[in-house]
Order: structure tokens, then sequence, then C-alpha cells
């Protein structure tokens, strides 16, 4: 079946660099996706998320980017803090009742 | 504004043993879901609501049931509980498509293990 998945399982970036966390997606219908991120023991919380009627959308340091031609999501985080290490995971949305398919998630660890 | 809930945080049962877990949301949403969330496997859907009253199955039920009387309450039940449902179990919801804004918020999880 069609899923979504990360390219990279973990990502080490030193503090205040850009880090940039991508995800490729199979299902060339689905028209929303999401990113959240999830801090140890927390729950997800959500980052930004983009309509596939746009290919750039801007947040507080964070930006997301979707290349419909090759099936491509990423986010860019501007001046990476330690804060921002966690999990990061990436969503589409696959139909119907706001359901919602999940990446397995990656690691984002910030080196000071 | 508390978001959404869960109890208990925490919980071990033994093979065979019957639980419920709650979930609580107070911002008047339509949806909400049940996740599971295991190492390596990201988020899986277990169950969903689209209203008080209604449920429907997600990509893994089996072992599940739920109910949904009331609107900010989403209850998991697992009549029979195996090793293989030890696991974080993440609670959220959501708008719902009247509004399309599709993002989903969660609550903090409960940790389910099962000897």
């Amino acid at each position: 079946g069609e899923s979504v998945g990360l390219h990279l399982p973990t990502l080490s970036v030193q503090e205040g660099d850009n880090s940039i966390i991508n995800c490729a997606y199979s299902n060339s219908a689905s028209d929303y996706f999401i990113w959240y991120k999830q801090e140890s023991g927390k729950g997800p919380q959500f980052i930004i998320d983009i309509r596939s009627n746009m290919d750039k959308r801007q947040g507080q340091r964070v930006t997301v980017l979707l290349n419909k031609t090759v099936k491509h999501l990423s986010l860019q985080i501007a001046a990476t803090q330690p804060g921002d290490s966690a999990v990061y995971f990436c969503a589409e949305k696959t139909g119907a009742n706001s359901k919602l398919t999940f990446g397995k998630g990656i690691t984002l660890s910030v080196r000071p | 504004n508390a978001g959404v809930t869960q109890t208990p945080k925490f919980r071990v049962l033994k093979t065979g043993q019957s639980m419920t877990l709650l979930c609580a949301q107070d911002m008047n949403h339509e949806y909400m879901y049940w996740y599971r969330q295991d190492p390596g496997m990201g988020l899986r859907l277990i169950h969903y609501s689209v209203g008080e009253g209604t449920t429907a199955k997600g990509e893994v039920p089996d072992g599940y049931n739920v109910s949904r009387l009331k609107k900010q309450n989403f209850l998991l039940g697992l009549e029979s509980a195996a090793p293989s449902q030890t696991s974080v179990y993440f609670c959220a919801s959501s708008l719902g498509d009247r509004g399309r804004l599709f993002e989903q918020y969660f609550g903090p999880g409960t940790r389910l293990t099962v000897t």
C-alpha cells in the first residue's frame, strides 16, 4: 500500500545551523501535509502544515517545502536550538474523515 | 483549557486482563482518534470517531473496542490484553472536515505494558 516515509532515521546538527528534514510520500492524491514534533515522553505537537495547492509555507523559524513532482516534503528549521531536539514526523491526509498517515519519524539531535 | 487529556498515564496489565483508556477534550472537536506508537513504527491509527455516537476502524483495530457516548470523551477498551498490545497509546482530536482544518491535537499518551 501507499505510505509516508522518511529518508533518514537520525539527523545531527550543530547549534545555530539550519536543519533540513526530508520526507517522501507516495500517494499522489494526498492534498494536505503536516509536520509534528515529539519530545521525549510527550505527545506529538503541531509545527506547520501545507496544502497541496502550495509549494512553500513559512512559520516562525520553520519552512515547509512541497514538491509534488517528486512527491517530496521537507521541513527547514533555521538557527537550530537545543530545544529543537526531538523526533519529527511528517503526515499526509489520505482521504475523508481527516485521517492522517504518519511516517516513522526522524530524530533530530542538536550538538552544543 | 486543558486540550486533550488521557488517563491513566501508565498501566501494567497481565495477559488476559481488561482495561479502558479514557480520552477527554475540551475544544469542542468533532473528530477523535486513538493511535498506538511502537518503536520504529510511527503512529498507527486504531479507531476513530467523526462525532458523538459514531466510531470506525482504523489501520490496526483488532483487539480493541471504542465508544464515543459523549462528544468530549473517547474510550479505548482492551477486553483481553496481549503482550503484543504493549505500546504507548495516544489520543487526538480535530475539528474535522467541515472546518477544512485537519490539524490533530494530541494528548500526553498512556504507556501500557502487558506481561
